[in-house]
C-alpha cells in the first residue's frame, strides 16, 4: 500500500461548488507536491511545497489554492473550476535533499479522480 | 525547447521475451534519471534512477543504462511476465532539484 493517501478517491463537483483534495504522508519527507494527470498523458507539476513553504507554482490558474498546514498535510483547494480541470490529480512525497540516494525520488499517493460538471 | 520523447506510446510483446523502452532528452543537462512504473487509475511508482557517471543499473528483472551522449535512457525488462503491463514513464528533474518532469510514457502489454 502507498505510505501517501489521499482523499477523496473520487470527487464531483459543479462549477460553482468550493471542494478541497487532500493528502497525508507520515514518512518525514519536507517536499510534497501536486500532480495533475490527463488520461493518457503524463502527471504535469502543479506545486511543490519544501518546508512547508511554496517553493514552485507552475503557473497556475488561481481557481487551484495550495495550502500546506504542517509537513505531513497538504491540501488543494477548487474553486469556480472548470469541465477541462477534469483529470486525476496526485500528490507526492520526497526527501527535500535527496535522502539516501542524493536524487529527488517521488512517493506518490493513489491520486483523486475529480470530475467537473 | 526542452523535450522528453518515449520511443512509442505503446509496446505489444510476448510473455518471456525482453521488452526495451527508450527515453530520449534534449536541452536537459540531466545529473540523473528516473522510472517509474505507473498501472491505470493509481500514481506512479518508483523503479529505478540511474546516475550520469553511470552506463547500467540492475534491479532484479529490470536492466537501465543511460548515455548522456546521445542523451538517451534505455529501460529493459527480462523474462517479461503479464503483470508486467503497465505504462513506464522516464523523468528528469529540470529548472531546480524539486522540478521533476515526466515524459509521456510508454504503454507495455504483454501477452501469455
Amino acid at each position: 500500500d502507498t505510505e501517501v493517501t489521499q482523499t477523496p478517491k473520487h470527487l464531483v463537483m459543479g462549477m460553482t461548488n468550493k471542494k478541497s483534495l487532500k493528502c497525508e504522508q507520515h514518512m518525514g519527507h519536507r517536499a510534497m507536491y501536486w500532480y495533475k494527470q490527463k488520461a493518457k498523458k503524463p502527471p504535469e507539476l502543479m506545486f511543490v511545497y519544501s518546508y512547508e513553504k511554496l517553493s514552485i507554482n507552475e503557473s497556475v490558474p488561481s481557481r487551484f489554492s495550495p495550502e500546506c498546514p504542517n509537513s505531513s498535510l497538504l491540501n488543494l483547494h477548487l474553486h469556480a473550476l472548470q469541465p477541462e480541470d477534469s483529470a486525476l490529480y496526485l500528490c507526492a512525497s520526497s526527501q527535500p535533499t535527496g535522502g539516501n540516494l542524493g536524487a529527488n525520488v517521488l512517493t506518490f499517493g493513489a491520486g483523486s479522480r475529480l470530475t467537473v460538471l | 525547447s526542452q523535450k522528453i520523447e518515449q520511443n512509442s506510446e505503446a509496446l505489444n510483446i510476448q510473455e518471456g521475451k525482453t521488452a526495451t523502452l527508450t527515453c530520449n532528452y534534449t536541452n536537459y543537462s540531466p545529473a540523473y534519471l528516473q522510472w517509474y512504473r505507473q498501472d491505470p487509475g493509481r500514481g506512479p511508482v518508483f523503479l529505478l534512477l540511474i546516475r550520469e557517471n553511470e552506463k547500467e543499473k540492475r534491479k532484479e528483472r529490470l536492466k537501465v543504462t543511460f548515455d548522456t551522449t546521445l542523451k538517451q535512457s534505455l529501460f529493459h525488462i527480462t523474462a517479461s511476465q503479464p503483470a508486467d503491463s503497465a505504462t513506464y514513464l522516464c523523468a528528469l528533474t529540470s529548472g531546480g532539484y524539486n522540478k521533476l518532469i515526466f515524459g509521456a510514457g510508454t504503454r507495455l502489454a504483454v501477452h501469455p
